[in-house]
């Protein structure tokens, strides 16, 4: 079966330009995670949707930031007026339930880079 | 709040050897703690969970970890390390209070010499 699957798979961004990113869950899961990973880091959390509600949004960074997943499935993370330090990877994962316990599948990331 | 150490960015072994990734957590409620691993290029793979049933806990590939609250410690090892074990990997803790949100540490990278 198809796993959670991003695109563009690299993205490359003159400063100033808005960027959004995408990512496809697994069929029929609730939750959607959006984290960032830094170059050398562990992935950050940025934001949580169950179904199509953004539950918790603390972990963006400014308002430039914003995700959306308007019918439950596909979700998009939109950055405006990007920055230098907006560059890493953009991880989406999805879990079939709610709860803390379960397992979050990840899909391969989006590559940012703003030059 | 939350938080994860892992204690080595890098560690190399033999093939054969023994693999140990240490991994400390901090939280203010009892915890669920997972290790990921990632290979290039991939997003991360679950390798195994602690949700508070047992403590020693198996995963895939041959891993495992035990959860020690004494230590709020949950550290990773495998018996024998195969070259295909070469990768990043990445403790992770979500308190039970939230909705899966999870902190994760800075990684390990794991190296396998043959």
């Amino acid at each position: 079966g198809a796993g959670v699957s991003q695109s563009p798979r690299y993205k490359v961004a003159k400063r100033g330009q808005d960027v959004a990113l995408r990512c496809d869950p697994i069929s029929g899961h609730v939750s959607l995670f959006w984290y960032q990973q830094a170059l050398g880091q562990g992935p950050e959390f940025l934001t949580y949707f169950q179904n199509e509600a953004q539950l918790d949004k603390s972990g963006l960074p400014s308002d430039r930031f914003f995700a959306e997943r308007p019918e439950g499935s596909v979700s998009t993370l939109k950055i405006q007026r990007t920055q230098q330090e907006d560059s890493a990877v953009y991880l989406c994962a999805s879990s079939l339930e709610v709860g803390t316990g379960n397992e979050q599948f990840f899909g391969p990331g989006t590559r940012l880079t703003v030059l | 709040a939350q938080s994860v150490t892992q204690l080595g960015s890098h560690v190399s072994v033999s093939e054969g050897a023994l693999v140990l990734l240490r991994c400390n957590y901090s939280s203010s409620v009892p915890p669920y703690l997972f290790w990921y691993v990632q290979y290039p290029n991939q997003g991360l793979q679950l390798l195994l969970k602690y949700t508070s049933a047992a403590t020693l806990v198996k995963g895939i590939n041959g891993f495992e970890a035990e959860f020690k609250k004494s230590e709020t410690s949950f550290h990773l090892t495998k018996p024998s390390a195969h070259m295909s074990d070469a990768a990043e990997y990445f403790c992770a803790v979500t308190a039970n209070t939230n909705a899966g949100k999870s902190t994760f540490g800075d990684g390990t990278t794991l190296t396998v010499k043959p």
